[in-house]
């Protein structure tokens, strides 16, 4: 079965950091892995696909990274800005189209 | 393109009664959308797969009498919560699968289920 897991579960930074969120899987015969974020009570913005043939994906300040042998994706954002404080959650496809969510990130960008 | 809305954005019901919530695929058709519910700082579970004309299929522990899922039309699903009890509160997103045939998914915003 497969599981997802975010690490860490909040995180707490001042404006202008650079910082990592990490999200790893236990089966890595996935077809996509995608980021997305999540302000309270709203629903999902999709920040970044990554298909299980890329190694990366690049939007603006987000980079996403995908590594399907160690079952891990990271994202990068570059430049914190006290806009992106959200919920941050990764998502694998795997089996008939089913998204796997992760447990989330909390992001707080302090100004 | 590949926008997904919910009806309502908030319902507020009272324990026993029942209540329908409607997601859309404004401009593409959908063969297979998907009910998620989250529960208050937790992340999104999968509850059933929605496929137009056919049965739903529901994940483990997810009792498919007390949510109904109708999949009329190839841009419609309804999930019905059927005698509704405070601890089925919740925030349900739908999503409807890419018209491109691959295996991303675009995602409603949400509907907020209140029960008194």
């Amino acid at each position: 079965k497969q599981e997802v897991t975010q690490i860490p579960a909040a995180l707490s930074v001042p404006e202008g950091e650079n910082l990592v969120l990490n999200c790893s899987f236990t089966d890595s015969a996935i077809y996509n892995l995608q980021w997305f974020r999540q302000d309270p009570g709203k629903g999902l913005t999709s920040l970044l696909l990554i298909q299980s043939s890329q190694r990366e994906q690049t939007s603006g300040r987000l980079n996403a990274s995908l590594d399907k042998s160690s079952g891990r994706s990271t994202l990068y954002i570059a430049a914190s800005q006290p806009g992106d404080s959200a919920t941050y959650l990764c998502a694998v496809v795997s089996g008939t189209y089913k998204y796997i969510f992760g447990t989330g990130t909390r992001l707080k960008v302090l100004a | 393109g590949a926008v997904v809305s919910q009806h309502p954005s908030r319902v507020i019901c009272k324990s026993g009664t029942s209540v329908k919530i409607e997601c859309r695929s404004l401009d593409f058709q959908a063969t297979t959308m998907f009910w998620y519910r989250q529960f208050p700082k937790q992340s999104l579970m999968l509850m059933a797969t929605s496929n137009e004309g056919s049965k739903a299929t529901y994940e483990q522990g997810v009792e498919k009498d007390k949510f109904l899922i109708n999949h009329a039309s190839l841009t419609l699903s309804t999930l019905t919560v059927t005698s509704a009890h405070p601890e089925d509160s919740s925030f349900y997103i739908c999503s409807a699968r890419s018209p491109s045939g691959g295996y991303e998914q675009y995602f409603g915003p949400g509907t907020r289920l209140t029960v008194t």
